[in-house]
């Protein structure tokens, strides 16, 4: 089946580690989203691709970083400088946006002690 | 800059009742919409979306919004809810960039 599969699903990291999460889909879609969910927020951009090699920042990209290597591919990388990286996040990926649906995974709930 | 504002933060209905959740954008053109409902610790399913065209737009699950560009409302309705609905409903709009912004959600809780 198609779909997007994040993993892990449940992440525990200690204070000052990076830590990766990651995206995976088989739909051939171009476009590549990471969101951060917290409770009450919504859920905030982070980063997003719209092609392969390419990259930019959303609204809250501050202590991540992204890689997109492959069109199948978009992992994060929560880093030590993200100061409140606990949190539940979610991937998702479109065909042509922003006039078609977003997909998203299942979401990895990260958190750091 | 474009936002979406949906005003109940949480709902409480009776199984059977009608629903109707709330949501408001701002947007210069005619923005793309959608509506997304996700269950505790799960990813976001996609229920209904909006283009162009008819303003009524049936969805999945028994849902339907209506767009109303006059009061830039995407509303969503169903007339009969039942308990498997219970869940925290997005909408969502898509401006001329890649980029999707989300309302800060409704969570719905359906009483037997």
């Amino acid at each position: 089946d198609g779909g997007i599969t994040q993993s892990p699903k449940y992440l525990f990291r200690k204070e000052g580690q990076n830590v990766t999460l990651s995206c995976e889909q088989n739909l051939n879609h171009d476009a590549m989203y990471w969101y951060r969910q917290d409770p009450g927020q919504g859920l905030r951009l982070i980063y997003y691709s719209q092609i392969v090699n390419d990259f930019q920042k959303g609204d809250i990209a501050e202590g991540y970083s992204v890689s997109r290597e492959k069109k199948e591919s978009f992992p994060l990388t929560v880093t030590s400088a993200q100061k409140n990286p606990t949190a539940f996040y979610l991937c998702a990926s479109s065909i042509n946006p922003p006039n078609t649906e977003a997909f998203f995974g299942q979401g990895t709930r990260l958190t750091v002690v | 800059a474009q936002s979406v504002t949906q005003p109940d933060i949480h709902i409480t209905v009776s199984e059977g009742a009608s629903l109707e959740l709330r949501c408001n954008y701002s947007y210069g053109a005619t923005p793309y919409l959608f509506w997304y409902v996700q269950s505790p610790g799960q990813g976001l399913q996609l229920l209904l979306k909006y283009f162009s065209g008819d303003t009524l737009v049936q969805g999945i699950k028994g849902f339907e919004a209506e767009f109303k560009r006059s009061q830039s409302s995407f509303n969503l309705r169903k007339p009969s809810v039942h308990w498997s609905d219970a869940a925290e409903y997005f909408c969502v709009s898509g401006g001329s960039n890649y980029k999707l912004t989300f309302g800060k959600g409704t969570l719905l809780t359906v009483n037997p």
